[in-house]
């Protein structure tokens, strides 16, 4: 079956812009979370979605907000970008919130200019 | 504070196993300890995860020491394609409350030798 699909795979941004990310799960998983990646921090958790509805999030600004449609689909919205929200952002999908194993996506490398 | 302890790097040459140490010394009775690694430019790979019995999967093996303080990911016969950094996290199962984010620490950089 298909894997974690993010789209776009690169994008290019200026600062003050906004962007929006976007992550299919496996068919049939129903939980969502969302990563960015720098060198300097590392993996750092953003939030994860179940059911449409937001269950946990982590320590980054309200700039970063999320949001999963009935299909299980997720985007990830960052308003006025900063540089150092160049990063990998990545999409990881679970089967259910029980904190299984987790897939991941490819990620969104995103470069603020 | 870190949950897990692993060394910055190890090599290992090609077609033997691959021992990656954990420390995760704080552990509570209700944490998992979970495995993950990451090839260079893509997502997180799981690879196998248990409590306190040991574990085997067809990628690894997983020892859990008796006191649960720390943890060996075996792999046993690596090849230049399990070059990657692994990462030992340890979480809890099942909480109710949604899906914690995992926590991903430094990991330990795993270079096969041909």
């Amino acid at each position: 079956k298909a894997g974690v699909t993010q789209t776009p795979r690169y994008l290019i941004k200026t600062r003050g812009q906004q962007v929006t990310l976007s992550c299919s799960p496996i068919s049939g998983h129903r939980s969502v979370s969302w990563y960015q990646q720098t060198p300097g921090q590392g993996l750092q958790f953003l939030f994860e979605y179940f059911s449409e509805t937001q269950r946990n999030k982590g320590n980054f600004p309200g700039r970063f907000s999320g949001r999963q449609f009935s299909n299980s689909r997720s985007e990830m919205n960052v308003s006025t970008l900063e540089l150092g929200d160049s990063a990998l952002y990545l999409c990881a999908s679970t089967r259910d919130s029980m904190n299984t194993e987790a897939f991941f996506g490819q990620g969104t490398r995103l470069t603020v200019v | 504070d870190a949950k897990t302890t692993q060394p910055t790097s190890m090599d290992c040459a090609e077609g033997r196993a691959a021992n990656l140490p954990c420390n995760h010394s704080t552990i509570s009775g209700n944490e998992y300890v979970y495995w993950y690694r990451q090839i260079h430019s893509q997502g997180p790979q799981y690879i196998i995860h248990g409590l306190k019995n040991n574990e085997t999967n067809e990628m690894a093996s997983l020892i859990i020491t008796e006191d649960r303080k720390s943890s060996t990911l075996i792999l046993p016969h690596a090849t230049l394609r399990d070059t990657a950094v692994y990462y030992c996290i340890v979480r809890v199962v099942g909480s109710g409350g949604g899906a914690d984010g995992l926590t991903f620490g430094k990991g330990t950089h795993l270079i096969i030798q041909p």
